[in-house]
C-alpha cells in the first residue's frame, strides 16, 4: 500500500524557519514525482512545490518562491520542504503527494498533512 | 489567488445529484487534463477523477467528469451523506508553470 507520513510541522515566530519531512512507503520513490500542497485555515487547497525524478525540474508557487525550498532523498524515500522566512499567511497544514510526473499527471495519494502555525 | 473557479456551495438532499462547475483558462483547463478531490477537513484529499473523466479503482460511478473548452464539471448522482465534502478541480498551468486548484465547492447533504 502506497503510504506518504508527515512531521515536521509546529509553532514557528514570524521570520523562522521549519523543515518538513515526508516518509514514502509502498511504491518506488525514486521514478516519481512529489508535492507539497497546503491549506489554510478556512481555505482552499493551494499548490506549493513540485520536484521531479532526479529533481530535474523543481517548480514553486509564486507566494513561496525565494523562500521555501523542495529537495528529495531517494536513498531513505524522503521529501523535504525547507520554509524560511516565515510568515503568518504560511499558516496551513502542509500535505505531500506523489504523482507519476510533473503538468498532466494527477495527486495519488496523498498524506494525512501536519501543521505549521506561524505566530509571534 | 486561485486561478479556477468554482460555486462555493451546494447543497442537495439525499438521492439527488449535483453538478461542480470549474472554470478556468487557455493556459489551464484549455490546454490540460482536469483532475478532481474530495477533502473532508482534518484528513487526506482523496482523488476522485484524473484526466478529465477517469475514476480511480475503488471510486464509485456515481462521480464522473467531464471537459468542455476552459471549463469541466463533475458529477454526483445518488448523493450520500457520505459524499459531504469540498470539491476541489484542478489542472496544470502553462503560463504560471504550477498547478491550480479551483476555489473549492463545499457539497452539503441536507
Amino acid at each position: 500500500e502506497m503510504q506518504l507520513v508527515e512531521s515536521g510541522g509546529g509553532l514557528v515566530k514570524p521570520g523562522g524557519s521549519l523543515r518538513l519531512s515526508c516518509a514514502a512507503s509502498g511504491f518506488t520513490f525514486s521514478t516519481n514525482c512529489m508535492n507539497w500542497v497546503r491549506q489554510a485555515p478556512g481555505k482552499g487547497l493551494e499548490w506549493v512545490a513540485s520536484i521531479s525524478w532526479s529533481s530535474t525540474y523543481i517548480y514553486y508557487a509564486d507566494s513561496v518562491k525565494g523562500r521555501f525550498t523542495i529537495s528529495r532523498d531517494d536513498a531513505t524515500n524522503s521529501l523535504y520542504l525547507q520554509m524560511n522566512s516565515l510568515r503568518a499567511d504560511d499558516t496551513a497544514v502542509y500535505y505531500c503527494s506523489t504523482a507519476a510526473g510533473i503538468g498532466n499527471y494527477w495527486f495519488d495519494p496523498w498524506g494525512q498533512g501536519t501543521l505549521v502555525s506561524v505566530s509571534s | 489567488q486561485s486561478v479556477l473557479t468554482q460555486p462555493p456551495s451546494a447543497s442537495v438532499t439525499p438521492g439527488q445529484w449535483v453538478t461542480i462547475s470549474c472554470s478556468g483558462s487557455s493556459s489551464n483547463i484549455g490546454v490540460n487534463t482536469v483532475q478532481w478531490y474530495q477533502h473532508l477537513p482534518g484528513t487526506a484529499p482523496k482523488l476522485l477523477i484524473y484526466n478529465n473523466y477517469q475514476r480511480p479503482s475503488g471510486v464509485p460511478d456515481r462521480f464522473s467528469g467531464s471537459k468542455s473548452g476552459t471549463s469541466a464539471s463533475l458529477a454526483i448522482s445518488g448523493l450520500q451523506s457520505e459524499d459531504e465534502a469540498d470539491y476541489y478541480c484542478a489542472a496544470w498551468d502553462n503560463s504560471l508553470k504550477g498547478y491550480v486548484f479551483g476555489t473549492g465547492t463545499k457539497v452539503t447533504v441536507l
